[in-house]
């Protein structure tokens, strides 16, 4: 069964530096997004990104982030200078479109970031 | 966006059915009702969604009154591995067609042996 694919599954980096988190969404997606838990807290939505740009962000996605997709295969989350508050599981998902219809998302198994 | 109302916690015995309620009172003509449950700290799973209909897959069924107003997501024979939060979420809709969820805090789920 096609899965989306997070790396790495655990990362920790000093408060300042900048992070780049990877994805591999499922091949024939064609919606793929960023949600983050923060330990303890319900799973909050970010971005998602449509046909090579953002098509929707929350207020928590700022300036610091960032999403590419650099290649046909990767989408990646960017983060420019790290805070201890962006400790947190980041998520990847993907979706498609099926007869007009949006189908559901499927996520990955999580980034732990650990900012210290 | 519709909002939902999910009980915080509920048990339900191995091998019975367990039945989740989810109230999403404000929910407009065209939004679909998403269900989704995350064990532990992995990532969220699809479970199902419905319309207006009510719909069964091989994980479980989807119950929606006829006012929309609220739903129910019936876990057939609960296992312990069912043991998991479970979200209940009204799909916001945008212009792309991505499907962005907001997930609630959900209904914590405990299946006892």
């Amino acid at each position: 069964e096609p899965e989306v694919t997070q790396t790495p599954s655990h990362q920790v980096t000093q408060m300042g530096q900048e992070v780049i988190l990877r994805c591999v969404p499922i091949s024939n997606h064609l919606y793929f997004y960023w949600y983050r838990q923060i330990l303890g807290q319900k799973v909050e939505f970010l971005v998602s990104f449509y046909n090579n740009e953002i098509s929707e962000k929350s207020e928590i996605f700022d300036d610091q982030f960032s999403v590419e997709r650099p290649d046909g295969s990767n989408f990646t989350l960017k983060i420019r200078s790290t805070k201890l508050e962006d400790s947190a599981m980041y998520f990847c998902a993907s979706s498609n479109r099926r007869q007009g219809a949006n189908t559901e998302a499927f996520f990955g198994q999580g980034t732990r970031l650990t900012v210290v | 966006d519709a909002k939902t109302t999910q009980p915080p916690s509920m048990d339900c015995a191995e091998g019975r059915a367990a039945n989740l309620p989810c109230n999403h009172s404000t929910i407009s003509g065209n939004e679909y009702v998403y269900w989704y449950r995350q064990i532990h700290s992995q990532g969220p799973q699809y479970i199902i969604h419905g319309l207006k209909n009510n719909e069964t897959n091989e994980m479980a069924s989807l119950i929606i009154t006829e006012d929309r107003k609220s739903s129910t997501l019936i876990l057939p024979h609960a296992t312990l591995r069912d043991t998991a939060v479970y979200y209940c979420i009204v799909r916001v809709r945008v212009k792309t067609g991505a499907n962005n969820l907001f997930f609630g805090t959900g209904t914590r789920l405990t299946v006892i042996p």
